[in-house]
């Protein structure tokens, strides 16, 4: 079974600070990934998706994320954060092996304070 | 907004006690998955109905079943509550041509 690690569980920052978030998973096969994004009190939104190609994907609100292979991993940046930016972060993993039901393995989050 | 709704928002349950937990997605979405997120954790999969049957579970017991309506509603349904069930009930649905799950806002259950 696959697994989704993320190694900064509080992370605070100044406004205008850059970001980086890392996200590493176990599983040998293809996989999609995904981060999302829980504002308080609102419930989990999209921040981004990859499926394959480029290995740089953008995202909304200024996120990108960089899928290295075999590093296993797929790290959330962002040049410079808001204190809007102020939520919870999610990496998740889909494992798309046969016969598998494709269910989201989540992360345990990384909760960013951005400071004004 | 995502489309995907849930009810009720809150609920207070005693141990032993059963609950059902609801959720409406978009017309369309014939595939919707369960997650339990317990405080200070990332969501966990508790199974997925496609078409009106389950066709994946996660490490949860069987006191947690569901059901899929052909509606695009379901329900998650706990028997025999226990303390640690005490979590935020998400429910997520997708049209299964598609990958991207879209996540309704949650039911938060506290169990005494």
């Amino acid at each position: 079974a696959q697994s989704v690690s993320q190694h900064n569980h509080h992370v605070i920052l100044s406004e205008a600070a850059s970001l980086e978030l890392g996200c590493n998973y176990s599983y040998g096969g293809t996989v999609n990934l995904f981060w999302y994004v829980q504002y308080p009190g609102q419930h989990l939104q999209l921040l981004l998706k990859y499926f394959s190609g480029d290995p740089l994907v953008k995202g909304i609100k200024g996120f990108e994320a960089e899928f290295i292979k075999s590093k296993f991993s797929f790290n959330l940046r962002k040049p410079s954060v808001q204190w809007s930016d102020t939520a919870e972060y999610f990496c998740a993993v889909k494992a798309l092996s046969s016969g598998s039901a494709r269910q989201l393995t989540f992360g345990s989050g990384t909760q960013l304070t951005v400071l004004p | 907004e995502t489309g995907v709704t849930q009810s009720p928002t809150h609920l207070i349950k005693t141990r032993g006690q059963q609950v059902t937990l609801r959720c409406s997605s978009q017309s369309g979405h014939n595939t919707v998955s369960w997650y339990q997120q317990a405080l200070g954790q990332g969501p966990q999969f508790i199974f997925q109905y496609y078409r009106e049957e389950e066709n994946g579970r996660g490490n949860f017991p069987p006191r947690f079943s569901g059901l899929q309506f052909p509606n695009y509603s379901s329900e998650l349904n706990v028997n025999a509550l226990e303390l640690d069930d005490s979590a935020l009930y998400l429910c997520a649905s997708r049209p299964a041509s598609q990958e991207t799950q879209y996540f309704g806002p949650g039911t938060r259950l506290l169990v005494l």
